[in-house]
């Protein structure tokens, strides 16, 4: 199974500085198509995970330009540029190059 | 809207069995693959089951190989997990989702229901 590892996991961001989360693949994630498999998810308290971006670094339909996903192989970044209050919750990174489609362990971002 | 509203959660006994529904609008159902994604309580997500779009490939996780049997009915826009010989373990709750892609080239969960618990516990 290919284990995605995040980092930070506690995230404690102020209002209005940018924010980093990292994950990482046990094996590249880049498909013979030149796409890499992997996702960001938001799930915000109470609520249902919602899509943020996909394959890497296609910013999902509504989502704030604000968010942005980099990086190839086995190493990608999920940026947020300026965080808001509505940010808060935990970010989880998805690999779905091959099943079983593995998540991270989840990075959770407060407020400072 | 574009919508997934699942039903069927409850508590169960080990050794029992649960069908869990979901009921999709908004979209052309018949258009996409669909998954069970789950989470036991404060812990992070696992990709359960998926299906593709005609309903004749599936996917299972090794965790529940042999007991849960997904399925769909295009014709109603619904989709179906059906969960016997429960564990403990399997408690959590139970997400129906949109998966965009085909084959195996599945990316991006796109829509998510607000999620159904199941509670296996004597």
């Amino acid at each position: 199974d290919i284990v995605m590892t995040q980092s930070p996991l506690p995230l404690p961001v102020s209002p209005g500085e940018p924010a980093s989360i990292s994950c990482r693949s046990s094996q590249s994630l880049l498909h013979r198509n030149a796409y890499n498999f992997l996702d960001w998810y938001l799930q915000k308290p109470g609520q249902s995970p919602q899509l943020l971006i996909y394959l890497g670094s296609h910013r999902a339909s509504g989502v704030p330009d604000r968010f942005s996903g980099s990086g190839s192989g086995t190493d990608f970044t999920l940026k947020i540029s300026r965080v808001e209050a509505e940010d808060v919750g935990v970010y989880y990174c998805m690999q779905a190059l091959q099943t079983p489609y593995t998540f991270g362990q989840g990075t959770k971002l407060e407020i400072k | 809207q574009v919508q997934l509203v699942e039903s069927g959660g409850a508590l169960v006994k080990p050794g029992g069995s649960l069908r869990l529904s979901c009921a999709a609008s908004g979209f052309i159902f018949s258009d996409y693959y669909m998954s069970w994604i789950r989470q036991a309580p404060g812990k992070g997500l696992e990709w359960v089951s998926h299906i593709s779009s005609s309903g004749t490939t599936t996917y299972y996780a090794d965790s529940v190989k042999g007991r849960f049997t997904i399925s769909r009915d295009n014709g109603k826009n619904s989709l179906n997990l059906q969960m016997n010989s429960l564990r403990a373990e399997d408690t959590a709750v139970y997400y129906c989702a949109r998966v965009r892609g085909s084959g195996s080239s599945l990316y991006g969960v796109d829509v998510w229901g607000q999620g159904t618990t199941v509670t296996v516990s004597s």
